[in-house]
């Protein structure tokens, strides 16, 4: 069955330091995969799309990649700060497939 | 511009009560999702619509039901309630064929069955 899985440990770095969160999945080749960002007792909010072609892509302090052989994305955070502690989630998505199915989410931790 | 609003925030229920979570989204959306979150754990779709009239089963859609007769509403009811169905509940829309476009999520409702 198609599996995502993201690592259930939170992650604990310092302030400014690069924070590298993992997106693995199985059983199925996603066209895209989606990266959200929640905040305890918030709804998600939507951060990048990356598409399958694109191997990399870079938002301000955010970079993520997509290896279709490896079936793993990474989401890093360069320059890390106490304000981006929160839960990412990633969101592999099927060509044509409109149900979004989401892992279970990396709880990221900075501190000062 | 509200985006997607839920309602209510907090509810409790009895088991075997009824109740509807309603959601609504002003940003003419086509696709809408019901998700259910249960502490320390992902996203659960529950139900899906890609548009008035049409609607689909997501992972876990057993108790619940919706519908969607208009493109701003998408209503979930829980059909007599259990304590497993404690949990938070997500509304969210896309604007494009959900495959590419980025949901937006409302702040959820929190339900708690007892």
């Amino acid at each position: 069955s198609q599996k995502i899985e993201q690592n259930s440990e939170a992650l604990n770095i310092q302030e400014g330091k690069t924070a590298t969160l993992t997106c693995n999945y199985t059983n199925y080749s996603p066209a895209y995969l989606q990266w959200y960002r929640q905040d305890p007792g918030r709804g998600p909010v939507f951060l990048l799309l990356i598409r399958e072609n694109e191997k990399e892509k870079r938002k301000e302090r955010l970079k993520v990649t997509f290896d279709t052989t490896l079936k793993q994305s990474l989401f890093h955070i360069t320059a890390s700060q106490p304000a981006d502690s929160a839960t990412y989630l990633c969101a592999p998505i099927l060509t044509g497939f409109q149900k979004l199915v989401f892992g279970t989410g990396t709880r990221l931790l900075v501190s000062p | 511009n509200a985006g997607v609003t839920q309602t209510p925030k907090f509810r409790i229920l009895k088991i075997g009560q009824s109740m509807t979570l309603q959601c609504t989204q002003d940003m003419n959306h086509n696709y809408m999702y019901w998700y259910r979150q249960d502490p320390g754990m992902g996203l659960k779709l529950i139900y899906y619509s890609v548009g008035a009239g049409i609607t689909d089963k997501g992972e876990v859609p057993n108790g619940y039901n919706v519908s969607r007769s208009t493109t701003e509403d998408f209503p979930l009811r829980l059909e007599l309630a259990a304590p497993s169905q404690t949990s938070v509940y997500f509304c969210a829309s896309s604007y494009s064929s959900g495959n590419t476009g980025e949901l937006f999520f409302g702040e959820g409702s929190r339900l708690t069955v007892l």
